[in-house]
């Protein structure tokens, strides 16, 4: 079972890029890596995901080194209405592993 | 489209009373997934399903039951509901296991 860790919580200002970095040193062979955000009083919603090397869409990129012990959400030039708790989510049920979900990383941007 | 429905958004119990959330999607999605989210915590998994009739295990399933009859239902069963229950449950659903989760808006339960 893949443990997540994440940084509880991170400030940044407007305009600024933001770096969060989940820990999974026992990720599987089959297990991809996915995060998400969540907004107070709602559910999470799907930012990004990625199995190795780099991903990058509309709104992030996700880094994901060769050992895949880590992954890094990344936020290009945040604004107010990301502040947000940012999870990332490891695992493959049809693979046989299990879904564990990271703590979570509160993520405060400042005018 | 409403996307993933849960009902009802709010519960109280007392302990021992039983309950069942309900969860719908309309996008015929084959996984649903059934999380409880504490506070300081993340999701953890409770019970999930890989198509109708199917059910099995996650992370946390001790003192809830699921059933999938239909495609586009979920129901999470609390047969004597515990003060260690009060959480936050989510329903989620996603087209095949790799793919996106697409969240509810959670239902909030308190146990007294």
């Amino acid at each position: 079972l893949a443990k997540t860790t994440q940084p509880i919580s991170m400030d940044s200002y407007e305009g600024q890029e933001v770096n969060i970095t989940c820990s999974h040193n026992n990720i599987a062979t089959n297990d991809y890596i996915t995060w998400y955000q969540q907004f107070p009083s709602q559910g999470p919603r799907f930012i990004i995901q990625g199995y190795k090397t780099k991903v990058t869409n509309e709104v992030a990129s996700l880094f994901i080194p060769a050992d895949r012990k880590s992954s890094t959400l990344s936020l290009p030039r945040v604004s107010l209405s990301d502040t947000a708790v940012y999870y990332c989510l490891v695992g493959a049920l049809a693979a046989g592993n299990k879904l564990t979900f990271g703590g979570g990383t509160r993520v405060l941007v400042k005018p | 489209n409403a996307g993933v429905t849960q009902t009802p958004k709010f519960r109280v119990l007392k302990t021992g009373q039983s309950m069942t959330l309900l969860c719908a999607q309309d996008m015929n999605h084959e996984y649903m997934y059934w999380y409880r989210q504490d506070p300081g915590m993340g999701l953890r998994l409770i019970h999930y399903s890989v198509g109708e009739g199917t059910t099995a295990k996650g992370e946390v399933p001790d003192g809830y039951n699921v059933s999938r009859l239909k495609k586009q239902n979920f129901l999470l069963g609390l047969e004597s509901a515990a003060p260690s229950q009060t959480s936050v449950y989510f329903c989620a659903s996603s087209y095949l296991d790799e793919n996106e989760q697409f969240f509810g808006p959670g239902t909030r339960l308190t146990v007294l």
